[in-house]
């Protein structure tokens, strides 16, 4: 079975500061590598998702990369601000049937 | 437009009774899984529909769970002579066709006396 650990478990960065969350998985074999934010008191938010093609995504601040040999993904923040304070899951999609495996999500906090 | 919407937001009851929570997708979407987030931990896949097909069923932790849904609309998630192990939070999710990005709810918090 597939298992995503994500470290750390929570950061806390000045406003402005670039920053870099990190996700690591067992099982080299995915379809998909997934990030998400998710906001106290609601769901969850797609961010990127990088096919087992790629190497990377990326979209406006926010870059993900994907090394599947290493069974490592990271999520790049650039510039961040007080609205970036979340916590960030990263899941796995192992068959393209989209049952995704998820880490325990990294708590940003941005200080302004 | 509508997103994925859950009902309801929080859940008390006391073990031993049965609850049900229902998920309302996204219009013309053809997948819908639920999850459970108990707290400090990550999000467990639970079941998945598609479609037509068969759902499935590999994550549900026993057979005190079920899960059923209507054609491609909504779903209900039952939980059976409730456990405070249950207590966590339920998300549901659903995707287009062909897609492969999961838009989710905001979850219902269920907490069992």
């Amino acid at each position: 079975k597939q298992e995503v650990t994500q470290i750390p478990a929570a950061l806390s960065v000045p406003e402005g500061e670039n920053l870099v969350l990190n996700c690591s998985f067992t099982d080299s074999a995915i379809y998909n590598l997934q990030w998400f934010r998710q906001d106290p008191g609601k769901g969850l938010t797609s961010l990127l998702l990088i096919q087992s093609s790629q190497r990377e995504q990326t979209s406006g601040r926010l870059n993900a990369s994907l090394d599947k040999s290493s069974g490592r993904s990271t999520l790049y923040i650039a510039a961040s601000q007080p609205g970036d304070s979340a916590t960030y899951l990263c899941a796995s999609d192992q068959t393209g049937a989209n049952n995704l495996f998820f880490g325990t999500g990294t708590r940003l906090t941005v200080i302004p | 437009g509508a997103g994925v919407s859950q009902s309801p937001s929080n859940k008390v009851t006391e073990k031993g009774k049965d609850v049900e929570l229902r998920c309302d997708p996204i219009s013309g979407h053809t997948a819908l899984y639920w999850y459970r987030q108990r707290l400090g931990q990550g999000l467990e896949f639970l079941i998945y529909f598609q479609g037509n097909s068969a759902p499935d069923k590999s994550g549900l932790p026993s057979d005190r769970f079920s899960a059923e849904r209507t054609g491609e609309s909504v779903s209900t998630l039952t939980i059976q002579r409730t456990q405070q192990e249950d207590s966590a939070v339920y998300l549901c999710a659903s995707s287009p066709p062909a897609g492969d990005t999961q838009y989710f709810g905001p979850g219902t918090r269920l907490t069992v006396l």
